[in-house]
């Protein structure tokens, strides 16, 4: 089975700044690649698909980038309803697998 | 609008099975694959399996084989989630979320609001 590896576990930021979120794969992936952001009490909500096309409705200052093993979510200026938990998922095979997520936290 | 209502929270027994629904509106039930995944308190998402309501196949994580079924109804388009042999590690909230079919790149773009199922004693 694929594995996928975020780092890091958790992230302290500040309004404004910029910040990059890493996904690793445990094989090649090609661009199988997904991201979601989740706040507490809600599901999931997709940000990012095959690594680097933003979901219709999501803000411009999200992307993501990469292809093979190593991918990574990057916001350009982080806003306050941005403090969620980041999960990566892979959906090269039918077996899909997600990140252990990464918490974005105020400073 | 499109959406996944699924059914309200469910306590259990330890040993005993549970099943979960998750009715789709607003678009072609058959034309999207159907995810679950669950999140246990405090955890991290875990993906349970998948099923293509159009014919009923299915694949399911390796952890839950033997004790997880899928099923849908295309009448009422709902598909359900069983889940046996409950023990207190699974209990958790329960999502399904639609992805859509021929696109394999595509992400879970739409997701039910969650069933808290908890098992205890």
């Amino acid at each position: 089975d694929i594995q996928m590896t975020q780092s890091p576990s958790s992230l302290s930021a500040s309004v404004g700044d910029r910040v990059t979120i890493t996904c690793r794969a445990s094989q090649s992936i090609s661009s199988y690649l997904n991201w979601y952001q989740q706040k507490p009490g809600k599901a999931p909500k997709l940000l990012i698909y095959a690594a680097s096309s933003l979901q219709s409705g999501v803000p411009s200052r999200f992307s993501g980038s990469g292809s093979g093993t190593d991918f990574t979510l990057t916001i350009s200026s982080l806003q306050p309803e941005d403090f969620a938990t980041y999960y990566c998922q892979q959906s090269y095979s039918t077996l899909v697998a997600f990140g252990q997520g990464t918490k974005l936290e105020i400073k | 609008q499109v959406q996944l209502v699924q059914s309200g929270a469910e306590v259990k027994k330890p040993g005993a099975s549970v099943k979960v629904s998750c009715k789709a509106s607003g678009y072609t039930f058959t034309s999207y694959y159907m995810h679950w995944v669950r999140q246990a308190p405090g955890q991290g998402l875990e993906w349970m399996g998948i099923i293509n309501p159009s014919g009923g196949s299915t694949s399911y994580a390796q952890k839950f084989q033997g004790r997880v079924t899928m099923t849908r109804d295309t009448s009422t388009s709902t598909v359900y989630m069983e889940l046996s042999s409950l023990r207190s590690e699974d209990t958790a909230v329960y999502y399904c979320a639609r992805k859509g079919r021929g696109c394999p790149t595509c992400g879970m773009d739409v997701w039910g609001q969650g069933t808290t199922v908890t098992v205890s004693s």
